[in-house]
């Protein structure tokens, strides 16, 4: 099945560390995105990447990084200059500009 | 930046009901697109929009693209106990923000049996 694998679902991590989140899509989707999940409130775009070797920042990049060496894969890293990293991470990938965004099922981040 | 102000934040009904939400923005955006997301899960495409007026449905979903191109409402026809989750209107203003989605705050609906 064509689909969008974040891994893992749960995730626990003391705060210092830095910690990188999985994202695989196999819908070969040029474009892909990450996107943060705080309770109440929509979803906040992190970085998206529109090809392979390329990405932009989004609206809250700070204390996160991205590669893009692979279009099936967009790992997210999660460092320890994010100030509140505690939250809900999705990846979602498109085929194009205008496509609809197509997401995967999440990692719960918990930093204590 | 851009913001999509959704609503109601919230919504109780009774099984059968028929249920109504909308977004608006102070901006002119090209697609409007309604998610439902489960707990714990990713958000899942229910409708897309592209056309200023289109009326498009699926199944007991009804969706509108508001001839202003300023906001958008989702209509569930006869809800089922399946239906809850939350809802969340997003957009895209096209050109060089490259499905870079704008979403709005969510409508948390809750159906009871």
């Amino acid at each position: 099945d064509g689909g969008i694998t974040q891994s893992p679902k749960y995730l626990f991590r003391k705060e210092g560390q830095n910690v990188t989140l999985s994202c695989e899509q196999n819908l070969n989707h040029d474009a892909m995105y990450w996107y943060r999940q705080d309770p109440g409130q929509g979803l906040r775009l992190i970085y998206y990447s529109q090809i392979v070797n390329d990405f932009q920042k989004g609206d809250i990049a700070e204390g996160y990084s991205v590669s893009r060496e692979k279009k099936e894969s967009f790992p997210l890293t999660v460092t320890s200059a994010q100030k509140n990293p505690t939250a809900f991470y999705l990846c979602a990938s498109s085929q194009g500009a205008n496509s609809p965004l197509h997401f995967g099922n999440g990692t719960r981040l918990t930093v204590t | 930046g851009q913001q999509l102000n959704q609503s109601p934040q919230s919504m109780f009904i009774q099984e059968g009901e028929d249920v109504s939400m909308n977004c608006t923005s102070s901006s002119i955006f090209n697609t409007w697109l309604w998610y439902k997301q489960d707990p714990g899960e990713g958000p899942v495409l229910l409708i897309a929009l592209y056309k200023a007026g289109e009326l498009t449905s699926n199944g007991r979903l009804t969706a509108q693209f508001g001839i202003t191109r300023k906001d958008s409402f989702l209509n569930i026809s006869a809800s089922i106990p399946s239906d809850v989750g939350i809802y969340f209107c997003a957009s895209n203003a096209g050109g060089t923000s490259y499905g870079k989605l704008t979403f709005g705050q969510g409508t948390i609906l809750t159906v009871h049996p």
